[in-house]
């Protein structure tokens, strides 16, 4: 089905171990977003990309890394997973100009 | 930098009541205004965009207006459901060239049968 996939759903890791996770979206859409929900918080971007191969931070970029060599994907890493990173995270993706985002389902990450 | 506040932050309406979600922004230069619904558990769900162009948008048992001088979006739903139970949730788009959604901590709203 056409759409956005976010893997896994939910993931518990320790701190310190590197992380990885997966969005891909079927409509080739230009923009993909990263997102963190946490209590208090609301939504808060973390890195953003126009398009393959073109990356940019958003407002808590530190502590992640992203790629985006191929238009449908858009993984997110922890390279160092910490306590403060446990949120939920979701990915989100539009075309361009003034064209609504649409979001995946979320991983819920909780790193003990 | 761009703030968005929903306010209230909770509400509770027994069903069949129409009722206004509210959401305002501090900086006028939008290009456009989004409402989300956003289930436990699950992600958001686009519900109407409205361009800074536009005065409202229609969905249904849906509208959503926009006051860009005054920098304030309301959503109208009609003969609430408890179906419709769920955050609402509206972001703003800045102009300036970024892509970036500015999102307010939204509103949970419980429609009791």
């Amino acid at each position: 089905d056409a759409g956005i996939t976010q893997s896994p759903r939910y993931k518990i890791t320790e701190t310190g171990r590197q992380v990885t996770l997966m969005c891909h979206q079927t409509w080739s859409h230009s923009y993909m977003f990263w997102y963190r929900q946490d209590l208090g918080h609301g939504l808060r971007l973390i890195y953003y990309s126009a398009a393959a191969d073109i990356t940019d931070k958003g407002e808590v970029p530190d502590g992640y890394v992203v790629s985006r060599s191929k238009t449908e994907n858009f993984p997110l890493t922890l390279e160092s997973a910490t306590r403060s990173q446990t949120s939920v995270y979701f990915c989100a993706s539009k075309e361009t100009g003034g064209q609504p985002q649409h979001f995946g389902d979320g991983t819920r990450l909780s790193i003990l | 930098k761009q703030e968005v506040t929903q306010i209230p932050a909770a509400l509770s309406v027994p069903e069949g009541e129409n009722l206004v979600l509210n959401c305002s922004f501090t900086d006028s230069a939008i290009y456009n205004l989004q409402w989300f619904r956003q289930d436990p558990g699950k992600g958001l769900t686009s519900l109407l965009l409205i361009q800074s162009s536009q005065r409202e948008q229609t969905s249904g048992r849906l509208n959503a207006s926009l006051d860009k001088s005054s920098g304030r979006s309301t959503l109208y739903i009609a003969a609430s459901q408890p179906g419709d139970s769920a955050t609402y949730l509206c972001a703003v788009l800045t102009q300036g060239g970024s892509e970036k959604l500015v999102f307010g901590k939204g509103t949970k709203l419980t429609v009791n049968p």
